[in-house]
């Protein structure tokens, strides 16, 4: 089965601090993946997803994240918070099951705090 | 254009008893899927529905099922309530996933609490 592995629980930077999120995911087949943010009160909303092509891609708010095929990895980036970036961010992968059809598997999930 | 919606925002049972949680996908979305959120556990993948069928369904007990109308609306029960089901409960929708590209898209979910 596909499990998500995301490294920190909780993160804690000053604005302006550079952010990566790591994620780490175990599927040997085509894998699709995804970042979701929730902010708080709100739902969870997608930040950014990869399918094929490019291994960098781009997001909403600035942020990227790059898809490294070797290390089963797709890290989560941004040059430079903001206060408003406060939020549990969850990595996610799409693949077959064994039953065949696709899954979505969560990460459990970073916690971003930027202190003003 | 209309999210997700789900009702009721919360819920509360004793053990024992049955709950219904109810879900309206995006207009235009044929499948639903259903995730518990629990304290500490990240999101479950439950069930899955798509044009009215169950496609797929996470590793949970039968005691929870669901269905999906003909307008693609869809419901979770859960029976035989447990403590342990308190969690969030979380709908989302998506087009059809034909090669498991599309983004699913999540309401704001049903607080369920078994007292």
């Amino acid at each position: 089965a596909q499990s998500v592995s995301q490294h920190n629980h909780h993160v804690i930077l000053s604005e302006a601090a550079s952010l990566e999120l790591g994620c780490n995911y175990s599927y040997g087949g085509t894998v699709n993946l995804f970042w979701y943010v929730q902010y708080p009160g709100q739902h969870l909303q997608l930040l950014l997803k990869y399918f094929s092509g490019d291994p960098l891609v781009k997001g909403i708010k600035g942020f990227e994240a790059e898809f490294i095929k070797s290390k089963f990895s797709f890290n989560l980036r941004k040059p430079s918070v903001q206060w408003s970036d406060t939020a549990e961010y969850f990595c996610a992968v799409n693949a077959r099951s064994g039953a065949g059809s696709y899954q979505l598997t969560f990460g459990k999930g970073t916690k971003l705090s930027v202190i003003p | 254009e209309a999210g997700v919606t789900q009702s009721p925002t919360h819920l509360i049972k004793t053990r024992g008893q049955q709950a219904t949680l109810r879900c309206s996908p995006i207009s235009g979305h044929t499948s639903v899927y259903w995730y518990q959120q629990a304290l500490g556990l990240g999101l479950q993948f439950l069930l899955w529905y798509d044009e009215g069928e169950e496609r797929n369904r996470g590793n949970f007990p039968p005691r929870f099922s669901g269905r999906q109308f003909p307008n693609y609306s869809s419901e979770l029960n859960v029976n035989a309530l447990e403590l342990e089901d308190s969690a969030l409960y979380l709908c989302a929708s998506s087009l059809p996933p034909g090669q498991g590209n599309q983004p699913q898209h999540f309401g704001d979910g049903t607080r369920l609490s078994i007292l």
